[in-house]
C-alpha cells in the first residue's frame, strides 16, 4: 500500500526558506507526477507545483518566483523549498500523488505539515 | 480557471439525497476530480474524470456533467458524510479547486 510521509520544519519568521520533503513508501515513482498543496487555516487547498520522476516541473505562476521543487529518485523523496516567507504562508501543505495518464487525480496523500510564519 | 462551488454550505439529514454544484470559468474536459475533506485530514479522492469512482470510495458517491457544469451527488446520506467537499479541475495548469461547500448536520 502506497504512503507518503512528509516532514519539514513547523515555525518559520519572515523572509526565512519553507523546506519540506515528501518520501514515497511501498509503491512505484515513476509514472506520477508528485505534488504539492497548501491550506491556510479555514481557507481552500491551492495547487503549488508538481514534479514527475523525470524532473520535469509545471508551478503555480502566484508562487513561481519563490517555489522550488525537486525530487530524490535514490531515495523515491521529492522537496519544496519556497523563499521569503510571510504571513501569507502559514497554512498546511500536503505533499500528494497522481498518475501521468488518463484523466487522474490525487489519489495519496501524505499527512500534512502545518507550517506557521511568524 | 475558476471553479465555483454551489452552496457554499448546506445542512442535511442522514438518509438525504444530496446535490453539490460545480461551475468552471472554461470548460475543462473531463479533468475534473471531488473531494472530501474532514477536519484535521488530508482531502481524500471520491470521483476522478467526472464520474468515475475512486476505488474505495462507496457507491452512494456518484458525479457527473460536462463542459463546465459538473455535480457531486450523494445518495443517502451518512453520518459519515458529514465534511467539506471541494471539486477540482486538473486540465490546464494551474490545477484549481472550488471554494469548498461545508455540509452540516441538520
Amino acid at each position: 500500500q502506497v504512503q507518503l510521509q512528509q516532514w519539514g520544519a513547523g515555525l518559520l519568521k519572515p523572509s526565512e526558506t519553507l523546506s519540506l520533503t515528501c518520501a514515497v513508501y511501498g509503491g512505484s515513482f515513476s509514472g506520477y507526477q508528485w505534488t504539492w498543496i497548501r491550506q491556510p487555516p479555514g481557507k481552500g487547498l491551492e495547487w503549488i507545483a508538481e514534479i514527475n520522476h523525470s524532473g520535469s516541473t509545471n508551478y503555480n505562476p502566484s508562487l513561481k518566483s519563490r517555489v522550488i521543487i525537486s525530487i530524490d529518485t535514490s531515495k523515491n523523496q521529492f522537496s519544496l523549498d519556497l523563499t521569503s516567507v510571510t504571513g501569507a504562508d502559514t497554512a498546511v501543505y500536503y505533499c500528494a500523488r497522481q498518475a501521468l495518464y488518463g484523466y487522474a487525480a490525487f489519489d495519496i496523500w501524505g499527512q500534512g505539515t502545518m507550517v506557521t510564519v511568524s | 480557471i475558476q471553479l465555483t462551488q454551489s452552496p457554499s454550505s448546506l445542512s442535511a439529514s442522514v438518509g438525504d439525497r444530496v446535490t453539490i454544484t460545480c461551475r468552471a470559468s472554461q470548460g475543462v474536459s473531463s479533468y475534473l476530480a471531488w473531494y472530501q475533506q474532514k477536519p484535521g485530514k488530508a482531502p481524500k479522492l471520491l470521483i476522478y474524470a467526472v464520474s468515475t469512482l475512486q476505488s474505495g470510495a462507496p457507491s452512494r458517491f456518484s458525479g457527473s456533467g460536462s463542459g463546465t457544469d459538473f455535480t457531486l451527488t450523494i445518495s443517502s446520506l451518512q453520518p459519515e458524510d458529514f465534511a467539506t467537499y471541494y471539486c477540482q479541475q486538473l486540465n490546464s495548469y494551474p490545477y484549481t479547486f472550488g471554494q469548498g461547500t461545508k455540509l452540516e448536520i441538520k
